[in-house]
């Protein structure tokens, strides 16, 4: 069975500082990995995605992941946050065997401070 | 750029009710789902439906629940007897078709159950 863990429902960050988000993953075949974003009243964006091939993942917004393996982490970076950030934010996994189901992380809140 | 599209945005229903949530997936996409998030909690698989059937469902998809394509544009998702607790966002999925694709998710129908 596939699982993921966030850790911090809630982070708070200064604008122009480093977002960082963690988020491990437990499943017993190659995962896939996704980092989805939720910005208030909205649906669930993708921000990016590791399938195979390179373990550093670049997304949207300049946003990226590393997946590390033996860590079982994917967590999410940003150099520098900006206000537009500020939104709750999902890891989430699929097993590569085949199934469709993703499973989603319990989401970690961003705020940005001014 | 094409999108998931779910309507209506908000369905108010009375308990014992049932409510059909309806969702267009991307016109080229193979795989469909439901996903629901209840207020404050994360984002829950319900079912994925491939070529005319269920192909995954997860504890939550019971008897009172059903998905049906029925025409080629329309997916929708039927709980027959509304409960208290089936108070949610519902989520409406599509992806093209292997496990590595991402899905697409529609922006939501907040059911609210009285």
């Amino acid at each position: 069975a596939q699982s993921v863990t966030q850790l911090g429902s809630h982070v708070s960050v200064s604008e122009g500082a480093l977002v960082l988000l963690r988020c491990n993953y437990s499943s017993s075949v190659p995962p896939y990995l996704f980092w989805y974003v939720q910005y208030p009243n909205q649906g669930l964006q993708l921000l990016l995605k590791y399938t195979t091939g390179a373990t550093l993942v670049k997304g949207i917004n300049g946003f990226e992941a590393e997946f590390k393996k033996s860590e079982t982490s994917f967590h999410l970076t940003k150099p520098s946050a900006h206000m537009s950030d500020a939104a709750e934010y999902f890891c989430a996994v699929r097993d590569s065997g085949g199934y469709q189901k993703v499973t989603f992380g319990t989401g970690t809140k961003l705020q940005v401070i001014p | 750029e094409p999108e998931v599209t779910q309507t209506p945005s908000h369905q108010v229903t009375q308990m014992g009710q049932e409510v059909i949530l309806r969702c267009v997936p991307i016109s080229n996409h193979l795989y469909f789902y439901w996903y629901r998030q209840i207020l404050g909690q994360k984002v829950e698989f319900l079912v994925s439906f491939y070529n005319n059937e269920i192909s995954e469902k997860s504890e939550i998809f019971d008897d009172q629940f059903s998905v049906e394509r029925p025409d080629g544009s329309n997916f929708t998702l039927k709980i027959r007897s509304t409960k208290l607790e089936d108070s949610a966002m519902y989520f409406c999925a599509s992806s093209e078709g292997t496990a590595a694709d991402t899905q697409y998710f529609g922006p939501g129908t907040r059911l609210t159950v009285l």
